[in-house]
């Protein structure tokens, strides 16, 4: 089954506006991932959160994690239309046999409107 | 350059036909992967492989397989089984950090 749920599947915004994205999943985890994906590209890393820390900085991007509730929120700050793209989420669970697997959710379509 | 070369980006096969994807890695990861990936959907794993000369299968592995002779390669292939083999595969390799790095994907279109 699909560990990452993710929340809104699309949002549409202007240029400067802020951007919210939401993650649930359902089983523990070690880390928890953001992924973005350019129109038929490759995924690129965003930013890596660990089970032990709540929250996390990187440029733009704040990543917040509540392991009590099983969710994940990614914030980008002040968007810019190259922002425009999809967003993943991804839960990696060590052990047992998904050791060393990144389970992803469907993914926020997020345009950015000049 | 370091990354993840896949090639080719579009790939058109007959179906009955097996087809062999390329994914290479100058990285000097042990763990790569792949990927499937339909129109709007996320990432589904077929098969992924943490050292040289051995894998495991994803969730979706049924219909595809795969070898790792080398450290750098790992190669996907799509057999006639695989029901529908239509879709945009993605492969990955990941650091210690747990960090996946990711190619450029490759498009194939069966018909």
């Amino acid at each position: 089954s699909q560990q990452g749920e993710e929340d809104p599947q699309a949002l549409s915004i202007q240029e400067g506006e802020n951007a919210t994205m939401n993650c649930s999943y359902k089983t523990s985890i070690n880390n928890l991932q953001w992924y973005r994906q350019n129109s038929g590209r490759g995924l690129v890393h965003l930013i890596l959160i660990r089970s032990n820390e709540r929250e996390k900085h990187s440029g733009r991007l704040r990543v917040t994690l509540d392991t009590s509730k099983k969710s994940s929120s990614l914030l980008i700050t002040a968007s810019r239309a190259a922002d425009t793209a999809s967003y993943f989420c991804a839960t990696f669970r060590a052990g047992g046999t998904s050791y060393g697997k990144l389970t992803f959710g469907q993914g926020t379509i997020l345009t950015v409107h000049p | 350059d370091g990354g993840i070369t896949q090639s080719p980006k579009y790939l058109f096969r007959k179906e009955g036909q097996n087809v062999t994807l390329s994914c290479e890695q100058n990285l000097n990861h042990d763990a790569m992967y792949w990927y499937r990936q339909d129109p709007g959907q996320g990432l589904r794993l077929i098969y992924y492989s943490q050292i040289v000369n051995d894998f495991q299968k994803g969730d979706i592995a049924e219909g595809y397989s795969v070898s790792r002779e080398k450290k750098e390669s790992f190669p996907l292939t799509v057999t006639s089984a695989q029901k529908n083999p239509t879709a945009f595969y993605l492969c990955a390799s990941r650091d210690r950090s747990y960090e996946q790095y990711f190619g450029p994907g490759t498009r194939l279109t069966v018909t």
